[in-house]
């Protein structure tokens, strides 16, 4: 079983839908959870950390539900411009901070 | 302030050749995490290091692959006698101080590609 799990899609979806990303880890003792955005395999970035009592900023809202080990990230209003590879992130319990990454899910948003 | 530097961004190999890939943390950040992606796969951890020091390496293959991070200068990262499973995207990552929840900014990474 791979450690963080994810389903790569695609999702291809309308202008102004809403969708939503599900992913799930392995490892229960894990600390740290984000959701990264990865454009046409560039590098990485944060898009959000995902906190036990769900944070929200702007059209993004990420869940975690720990009894599950379940992360989600809903999009609103989707834009053109989310189109993306989104990565699922956990941290390891272990003190060195290395991050174990899904595979990704691909959304393209179609005008 | 710079962000963490990769450098070459793009780098052939045939196989049996090293290659060499190098990464300059962002200034005052002393952590630095190498990362590899395969073709239509995530990214995955290989090592991690601080100043002159490996502090763990639990996902880099055993052999031909070394890392290091002197007192001065960037992070090399070594693979000698590539192979075509080698071929990759590398992405180098550095935080300020490696632990905790300080978020780890990547670098552009150097896709290497072994002919």
């Amino acid at each position: 079983r791979k450690e963080v799990e994810q389903d790569p899609g695609p999702f291809n979806v309308p202008e102004g839908a809403t969708v939503a990303f599900n992913c799930t880890y392995s490892n229960s003792a894990s600390q740290s959870f984000f959701w990264y955005r990865q454009d046409c395999r560039k590098e990485p970035k944060l898009l959000m950390s995902v906190y036990s009592s769900g944070n929200e900023d702007g059209r993004f809202t990420a869940q975690l539900n720990r009894a599950s080990q379940y992360i989600s990230l809903l999009i609103r209003d989707s834009k053109l411009s989310d189109s993306a590879t989104y990565l699922c992130v956990v941290k390891t319990p272990s003190n060195t901070g290395k991050l174990i990454f899904g595979q990704g899910t691909t959304l393209q948003v179609k005008p | 302030n710079a962000g963490v530097m990769q450098n070459p961004r793009h780098l052939v190999r045939r196989r049996g050749q090293e290659a060499r890939l190098r990464c300059s943390p962002m200034k005052g950040h002393s952590h630095v995490y190498w990362y590899r992606q395969l073709p239509e796969e995530g990214l995955k951890f290989m090592v991690y290091l601080q100043k002159e020091n490996i502090i763990d390496e639990s996902g880099m293959p055993k052999e031909r692959f070394s890392a290091e991070f002197p007192k001065e200068g960037p992070s090399i990262l070594r693979i000698q006698q590539v192979v075509r499973g080698d071929s990759a995207a590398y992405f180098c990552a550095s935080s300020p101080y490696g632990q905790g929840q300080e978020t780890q900014y990547f670098g552009p990474g150097t896709r290497l590609l072994v002919l």
